[in-house]
């Protein structure tokens, strides 16, 4: 089976900016979750989407925003871009049923 | 509330050396228990989790940990460390068996000395 792959890999944007970020989940999985993970704060924990809702929610102000399409793939916005978002992306990819997650490589967002 | 504290952001261990990496966690329910180790510019690999089955898991290359109720602990060991091993170690905690909402450690930073 493929992996968890995210798309881009890395990114480079402006204060201000929005950006949209994409985790394509291993095949069958019905669950994605996506952390934010800085230096200072390390894992966070954001949001989890399960067949097309969001079940859980982190504590992140309302730029970051996600949604999950119905064949389980699923993207990640953040409005209004500050310095403080530079961060790596990992989206989780899980079946839904357990809660055993396997990680995707990031994506990698520097804010300037 | 649930939490993960990992005591030691940097260890260093001699090549050949038994690796020991400590996490404690904070949960109101039964927790379930995971390890994760991240190499540079990688996201993060399972190496092994807890879900009640049994105290003492094993899990990929050469790692296992063990569930201590009484201590609030639940440690990853190697007996033997290898170069290979010099990466990220985050220690992770998940309130139910669907819940995918994991409340990380701040990592561990294994450095391997040859």
């Amino acid at each position: 089976k493929a992996g968890v792959t995210q798309t881009p890999r890395y990114l480079i944007k402006t204060r201000g900016q929005q950006v949209t970020l994409s985790c394509s989940p291993i095949s069958g999985h019905r669950s994605v979750s996506w952390y934010q993970q800085t230096p200072g704060q390390g894992l966070q924990f954001l949001f989890e989407y399960f067949s097309e809702t969001q079940r859980n929610k982190g504590n992140f102000p309302g730029r970051f925003s996600g949604r999950q399409f119905s064949n389980s793939r699923s993207e990640m916005n953040v409005s209004t871009l500050e310095l403080g978002d530079s961060a790596l992306y990992l989206c989780a990819s899980s079946s839904g049923t357990t809660n055993e997650q396997y990680f995707g490589p990031g994506t990698r967002l520097t804010v300037t | 509330a649930q939490s993960v504290t990992q005591l030691g952001s940097h260890v260093s261990v001699s090549e050949g050396a038994l690796v020991l990496l400590r996490c404690n966690y904070s949960s109101s329910v039964p927790p379930y228990l995971f390890w994760y180790v991240q190499y540079p510019n990688q996201g993060l690999q399972l190496l092994l989790k807890y879900t009640s089955a049994a105290t003492l898991v094993k899990g990929i290359n050469g790692f296992e940990a063990e569930f201590k109720k009484s201590e609030t602990s639940f440690h990853l060991t190697k007996p033997s460390a290898h170069m290979s091993d010099a990466a990220e170690y985050f220690c992770a905690v998940s309130e139910g068996r669907t819940g995918n909402q994991f409340y990380f450690g701040t990592g561990t930073s294994l450095t391997v000395i040859p």
